[in-house]
C-alpha cells in the first residue's frame, strides 16, 4: 500500500532561513508522482511543486525546490529565505499508478519575525 | 475565472439525514476527486473520477456515494451521515490523473453531522 510520511507535526523557524520540511514515502509502483501543497489558515489549497519518479533533476519552482532521493525514498521541500507568509500547513502526497492520490498529515510551519 | 465551486460551504445536520454537497467545475477537466480533512491526519481522498460515468474508491470510501454524469459535475452523497463523517470536505479537479500541477482545489465545505 501507498503510504506517505511526515514526521515533523510543527517546525518554528525564523524569518529569512531556509525551511526543510520532510517526506517519506513508500510504494512498490515504479512510476509514481510526488508533489507539495500549502494550506494557509485561510484553508485554500495551494500546489506548490511536483516531482516525477523518472525526473532526473530535482524540481524547482521560485524558492521552492524538492530534494528527491529516490533511494532514500524522500521528497523533502526545501524553502529559501523564508518569509511571514510562508506560514501555512504543508502537506505531501504521492500519485500512484492506479491514480490514487494519498497526502501525508501535515507540517505546520511558523515563520518568526 | 477558471474555478471549482463547491455548495453548500457550511452544513449542520442530524444523523441519518441524507445529504449531498454538489461540486462543479469550469475547466473541462476529466479528473476529478474529494477529499476529506481532519484535523491530524491531512486530506485522505474519498472518491475519483477518470471521466463521465468512471469512479473509483480511494482510501475512505465508506459512508459515501459520487457519481460523474457529466464532466463537469461530481455530487458527493452521504445516504445517512453519522457524526464521524464531520469533516472538512474539498473536490478537486485537473486535466488528467497525472496533471497534478494544475490540480484546482474548490474552497472547502464544513459539514457538521450532530
Amino acid at each position: 500500500a501507498q503510504k506517505i510520511t511526515q514526521t515533523q507535526p510543527g517546525m518554528f523557524v525564523q524569518e529569512k532561513e531556509a525551511v526543510t520540511l520532510d517526506c517519506t514515502y513508500d510504494t512498490s509502483d515504479p512510476s509514481y508522482g510526488l508533489f507539495w501543497y500549502k494550506q494557509p489558515s485561510s484553508g485554500e489549497m495551494i500546489f506548490l511543486i511536483y516531482q516525477g519518479s523518472y525526473d532526473q533533476q530535482n524540481a524547482t519552482e521560485g524558492r521552492y525546490s524538492l530534494n528527491f532521493q529516490k533511494a532514500r525514498k524522500s521528497a523533502n521541500l526545501v524553502i529559501s529565505a523564508s518569509q511571514l507568509g510562508d506560514s501555512a500547513m504543508y502537506f505531501c502526497a504521492i500519485l500512484n499508478r492506479d491514480d490514487k492520490i494519498i497526502f501525508g498529515k501535515g507540517t505546520r510551519l511558523h515563520i518568526l519575525p | 475565472e477558471a474555478q471549482v465551486t463547491q455548495n453548500p460551504r457550511y452544513l449542520i445536520t442530524v444523523t441519518g439525514k441524507k445529504l449531498t454537497v454538489t461540486c462543479s467545475q469550469n475547466m473541462n477537466h476529466e479528473y476529478m476527486s474529494w477529499y476529506r480533512q481532519d484535523p491530524g491526519l491531512g486530506l485522505r481522498q474519498i472518491y475519483y473520477s477518470m471521466n463521465v460515468e468512471v469512479t473509483d474508491k480511494g482510501d475512505v470510501p465508506e459512508g459515501y456515494k459520487v457519481s460523474r454524469k457529466e464532466k463537469r459535475n461530481f455530487p458527493l452523497i452521504l445516504e445517512s451521515p453519522s457524526p464521524n463523517q464531520t469533516s472538512l470536505y474539498f473536490c478537486a479537479s485537473s486535466p488528467g490523473s497525472r496533471e497534478v500541477s494544475e490540480q484546482f482545489f474548490g474552497p472547502g465545505t464544513r459539514l457538521t453531522v450532530l
